[in-house]
């Protein structure tokens, strides 16, 4: 079956540390690949997206890469802000995009302390 | 704000009660999608209503069920409620449904507790 692996948290930075968080799929056919936030009171936003491989998704400098070979979609950010605390799902669409059902990962909770 | 809207923000009812909750998509968004995200399972796919017709179903137990109406927006049922049912229940909307490059844009979500 479909489903996504990521680290578990709660992960604590301090500001302006580099931020990376893990995440692999399992998945039959050729998916495509998004990390969404959650911010504490709110629904899901979609921070990025990659639908096939070597993809870079990047957005509010975060970025994430389409490892076909190792299945993997890590996400980082060079400098992370106290805004930046929030969680972060890994998720797969099996089809091109996101018009079919989403596999969600467990969510990482990240903390950024000033 | 995403363009989805979820009517009611918080719902408290006892266990063997019904509720019902509702969804209006974006607007032009023909797919609207139900996922329940609780502390022991995260965020599941309930159910999928693309234009009307339900197009895929996920962990959806019998107890629930989901329509969408002629103007789009949708309602998911919750009978014979039971503790474990609490959690917190998103709508998303998507544009079209299948192959595509459409996002899904989610709902600020209706938590749902049950004494």
């Amino acid at each position: 079956g479909n489903s996504v692996t990521q680290m578990e948290g709660p992960v604590t930075l301090s500001e302006e540390a580099f931020l990376t968080i893990n995440c692999t799929y399992t998945a039959t056919g050729y998916p495509s690949l998004f990390w969404y936030v959650q911010y504490p009171g709110e629904g899901l936003q979609l921070l990025l997206k990659a639908t096939k491989a070597d993809d870079k998704g990047s957005n509010k400098g975060f970025e994430a890469t389409y490892r076909k070979e190792t299945t993997s979609f890590h996400l980082e950010k060079g400098s992370v802000q106290v805004s930046d605390s929030a969680v972060y799902f890994c998720a797969l669409s099996v089809s091109f995009g996101g018009n079919t059902p989403l596999v969600f990962g467990k969510g990482t909770r990240l903390s950024v302390i000033a | 704000d995403s363009g989805v809207t979820q009517t009611p923000k918080h719902l408290i009812t006892a266990t063997g009660q019904r509720v019902t909750l509702r969804c209006s998509p974006r607007s032009g968004d023909l797919s609207v999608y139900w996922y329940q995200q609780s502390l022991d399972q995260g965020l599941q796919f309930l159910i999928q209503y693309y234009n009307g017709e339900e197009r895929a179903k996920g962990n959806i137990l019998e107890r629930f069920s989901a329509q969408q109406f002629p103007d789009l927006h949708s309602e998911l049922n919750l009978s014979s409620l039971e503790l474990g049912d609490s959690a917190l229940y998103f709508c998303a909307s998507s544009v079209g449904s299948g192959a595509g490059l459409y996002e899904q844009y989610f709902g600020p979500g209706t938590r749902l507790t049950v004494t």
